[in-house]
């Protein structure tokens, strides 16, 4: 098993041009979760995902969007990326939500100049 | 909202036992306690959760006493290797938790 992979691994990006984040999963799990981690810092969840179809804000989902249109894949978009949005994004999954064990993709480091 | 509170970092050297400590004065009854851990440049990793009394696994215990407003990691025998973020977190009743800053934890030769 792969696990949780994430593409890509690096990105520069200018301000105010868009990108996608892919993130995959092979353990059929429910839930799925995108976070930032800025320097120094712990996680902040971005967006959540409890199922196919579905989603649902997190703790800083201004600027980023997302979908769920595969089980085992959750897409993070941003439409005009800032360079407040600089920062290592990781996506993770887990069979239930709340405190339950969450398995870590590697993480994108995303620069926006 | 359940807070965390831990050392900014601790330092220890190999074959030592450490004992990182969190605080979490407002844990809700049904909030389980659990650590992970962050190599550079990689996600964080599932070590060990716990709801009371003592968990232990093939790498870490975790001890929570009964008032359940506090909760240490005991690493056994640390290796340069155990060099690492720790970050503990308390289950919200929602499906986000609240990550702190963690314990940076070096280990010294």
């Amino acid at each position: 098993n792969a696990g949780v992979t994430q593409t890509p691994k690096f990105r520069v990006l200018k301000t105010g041009q868009s990108m996608t984040l892919l993130c995959a999963q092979d353990m059929n799990h429910e839930y799925m979760y995108w976070y930032r981690q800025d320097p120094g810092m712990g996680l902040r969840l971005i967006h959540y995902s409890v199922g196919e179809g579905t989603t649902a804000k997190g703790e800083v989902p201004d600027g980023y969007n997302v979908s769920r249109l595969k089980k085992q894949n959750f897409l993070l978009g941003l439409e005009s990326a800032a360079p407040s949005q600089t920062s290592v994004y990781f996506c993770a999954s887990s069979w239930t939500g709340g405190s339950y064990e969450q398995y870590f993709g590697p993480g994108t480091r995303l620069t926006v100049t | 909202l359940a807070k965390t509170t831990q050392p900014i970092s601790m330092d220890s050297y190999e074959g030592q036992e450490v004992n990182i400590t969190c605080s979490h004065n407002n844990i809700a009854t049904n909030d389980y306690i659990t650590w992970y851990q962050q190599f550079p440049s990689q996600g964080p990793r599932f070590i060990i959760q716990g709801y009371k009394t003592k968990v232990t696994n093939e790498v870490a215990s975790l001890f929570i006493p009964a008032d359940r407003k506090s909760s240490t990691l005991s690493l056994p025998r640390v290796s340069l290797s155990d060099t690492a973020v720790y970050y503990c977190l308390v289950g919200e009743s929602n499906y986000q938790l609240i990550w702190g800053a963690g314990t940076k934890l070096i280990i010294k030769p």
